[in-house]
């Protein structure tokens, strides 16, 4: 399994206002999945998206992944307060089943 | 409620004790992993099952950590000889087994050895 790193490791904004995360990694993947975090809870699903798709939508959620670049962006628009939490990418490979999570992003949406 | 549930949601035990964590995952679910996450780190990975049978250990699962999955449903882990950085948000997950499926949190169980 591989290791995604997230970018920024903290993000600030008003309410309102699209919150773009960044992951990054480095071989070839089966699909990339992001997870929620509220704090000190459990991790939250949010999208998943297959290394032979581009784009995905889920609500207010937007997930690109370029494979080329080795890399995927979730974009959260008209953030709300409640969005406040921390994010993880989790690219996953194909032989390995457990998710390997870097020290993820940690959104404040201020209201 | 039929999402992954765990047992305690809480512990506070002291140094030198042993502790168990149950897990009980979503019902249809054949995969069970366990993660360990500290304060400002992501979950990292211990263990993982498919059915009863343990497919994966991490090596942060030292000798005094053991899990079990007994007949493919609940699991336990179980810390013996506790140290004080065993301290930890023990987090529980389950999936199906194909390739993009994703894995559901239990809320996790805050372990405090003091």
């Amino acid at each position: 399994s591989q290791q995604g790193e997230e970018d920024p490791q903290a993000l600030s904004i008003q309410e309102g206002e699209n919150a773009t995360m960044n992951c990054s990694y480095k071989t070839s993947i089966n699909n990339l999945q992001w997870y929620r975090q509220n704090s000190g809870r459990g991790l939250v699903h949010l999208i998943l998206i297959r290394s032979n798709e581009r784009e995905k939508h889920s609500g207010r959620l937007r997930v690109t992944l370029d494979t080329s670049k080795k890399s995927s962006s979730l974009l959260i628009t008209a953030s709300r307060a409640a969005d406040t939490a921390s994010y993880f990418c989790a690219p996953r490979t194909g032989a390995n089943s457990k998710l390997t999570f870097g020290k993820g992003i940690t959104l404040s949406v201020r209201p | 409620d039929t999402g992954v549930s765990q047992d305690p949601r809480h512990k506070i035990t002291k140094r030198g004790q042993n502790v168990t964590f149950r897990c009980d995952p979503i019902s249809e679910h054949n995969r069970l992993y366990w993660y360990r996450q500290t304060l400002g780190q992501g979950p990292e990975f211990l263990t993982y099952f498919q059915n009863e049978a343990q497919l994966e250990k991490s090596r942060l699962l030292s000798d005094r950590f053991s899990a079990e999955r007994p007949k493919g449903s609940f699991s336990t882990l179980e810390i013996q000889r506790t140290e004080q950085g065993d301290s930890a948000m023990y987090l529980c997950a389950s999936s199906l087994s194909a390739r993009v499926s994703p894995q559901y949190f239990g809320p996790g169980t805050r372990l405090t050895v003091t």
